[in-house]
């Protein structure tokens, strides 16, 4: 199994639309999880912590499943400027807690 | 808001020549890392690198790789014999504790001719 796996999609949605990617993860041991969105040929930015059963900050929502060792984002009211890649990452097992991203999951938002 | 910075944003290197690159980590983070994304690729582990020393490294950070921390704030990485596979954007990253979030840095663009 994958460390950190994603649909790469790409998931077309209209305005408006309510959109949710899920990533899973392998190391049962993580205690926090990441979103991280990414524009083209730029950097990672984060977009959500989850240290526990879930995380909500205005359109997005972010729920962890330590059962099914996967989390996912929500994403409400998709905007234009929503369109980027969403990566998910995790801690890989190890002293120092170095980060595993996904492959991403592309989202594109059209009019 | 304090940021990562890297240094230069793009740099162009023939076959074989040694690059460095440079990151100015977030200054009281204590823990630095190396990334590197392959165009259309995933963002892939380097290095990581605590108390002067390296942490962790993965098997892409092979002998032709190394970094450094020279003083109290630059941290950089050098490829000493650059190969076309080498080309990528390089990400530095830093955060204050190892379970907390990683803030990165805004890429060199490294092209290997």
């Amino acid at each position: 199994r994958k460390e950190v796996e994603q649909d790469p999609g790409p998931f077309n949605v209209p305005e408006g639309a309510t959109v949710a990617f899920n990533c899973t993860y392998s190391n049962s041991a993580s205690q926090s999880f990441f979103w991280y969105r990414q524009d083209c040929r730029k950097e990672p930015k984060l977009l959500m912590s989850v240290y526990s059963s879930g995380n909500e900050d205005g359109r997005f929502t972010a729920q962890l499943n330590r059962a099914s060792q996967y989390i996912s984002l929500l994403i409400r009211d998709s905007k234009l400027s929503d369109s980027a890649t969403y990566l998910c990452a995790s801690p890989f097992s190890g002293g120092y807690n170095k980060l595993i991203f996904g492959a991403g999951t592309r989202l594109a938002v059209h009019p | 808001e304090p940021e990562v910075t890297q240094t230069p944003s793009h740099q162009v290197t023939q076959m074989g020549q040694e690059v460095i690159l440079r990151c100015v980590p977030i200054s009281n983070h204590l823990y630095f890392y190396w990334y590197r994304q392959i165009l259309g690729q995933k963002v892939e582990f380097l290095v990581s690198f605590y108390n002067n020393e390296i942490s962790e490294k993965s098997e892409i950070f092979d002998d032709q790789f190394s970094v450094e921390r020279p003083d109290g704030s630059n941290f950089t990485l050098k490829i000493r014999s650059t190969k076309l596979e080498d080309s990528a954007m390089y990400f530095c990253a830093s955060r204050d504790s190892p379970n907390e979030k990683l803030f990165f840095g805004s890429g060199t663009q490294l092209s290997v001719l």
